[in-house]
């Protein structure tokens, strides 16, 4: 029964290249939700979606941010153009219907590191 | 404009004694809390919440006592072991924020807490 599953772990872009996050979730969820922690901060919300559908993206920078849940296959957080300031700790989380009843199940991260 | 606010940065105590961990929030709708443990390299692992209409709850060697009024939850841990040592979150939801469920949490900066043997 295996958790969420990030991957990769560690993550190194030069700036102006491209990061892709995987996230697969815990078998039976269907809900994927994306957090970013910055050095010396909480985590933050950027986004919230089920299979093929945003639902909230409230947190997500309007530009340069993407993030996907197909259908078939994990869900992707996607970065263009990386900048010295999205490196961060980016995390997953997953739970089997929209309400909190005993908190997310998070993933291990992607430690993005733009150089 | 942090609505969740964790001012200690750091605890230490001695195995076996009491921690007690604080958390502030400024956000008044805010109705269900959690309590998140972070090892290093490691996701937030789910402890223990609260619903806004309880002012305790317990599980085993943890509980969490939230105050209303005052807008202040905490958690106490009794007795404290070494495994214990962690960065401990304090988080928050709203029904209203999150369009009638409370998926979205509101994090504080996070408590690291060491536990000496």
């Amino acid at each position: 029964n295996a958790g969420v599953m990030q991957n990769p772990r560690h993550l190194v872009r030069r700036r102006g290249q491209e990061a892709r996050l995987r996230c697969s979730p815990m078998k039976g969820h269907s809900h994927v939700y994306w957090y970013r922690q910055l050095p010396e901060e909480g985590l933050k919300f950027m986004v919230y979606l089920q299979k093929e559908n945003i639902i909230d993206e409230s947190g997500m920078p309007k530009e340069r941010f993407s993030a996907e849940f197909p259908k078939e296959g994990p869900s992707i957080l996607r970065i263009q153009q990386v900048v010295r300031g999205d490196s961060a700790a980016y995390f997953c989380a997953s739970s089997p219907r929209q309400t909190l009843d005993y908190g997310y199940t998070f993933g291990s991260g992607t430690r993005l590191t733009v150089v | 404009d942090q609505q969740v606010k964790q001012n200690s940065p750091s605890l230490s105590v001695q195995e076996g004694r009491i921690s007690i961990l604080n958390c502030d929030y400024t956000n008044s709708m805010f109705d269900y809390f959690l309590w998140y443990k972070k090892y290093p390299a490691e996701g937030p692992t789910f402890l223990i919440s609260i619903s806004s209409i309880k002012d305790k709850n317990e599980d085993g060697r943890f509980t969490v006592f939230l105050n209303k009024s005052a807008k202040h939850l905490s958690l106490h841990i009794v007795p404290s072991q070494p495994g214990d040592s962690a960065v401990y979150f304090c988080a928050a939801s709203a029904v209203i924020n999150s369009g009638g469920s409370n998926y979205k949490l509101t994090f504080g900066k996070g408590t690291l807490l060491t536990v000496n043997p």
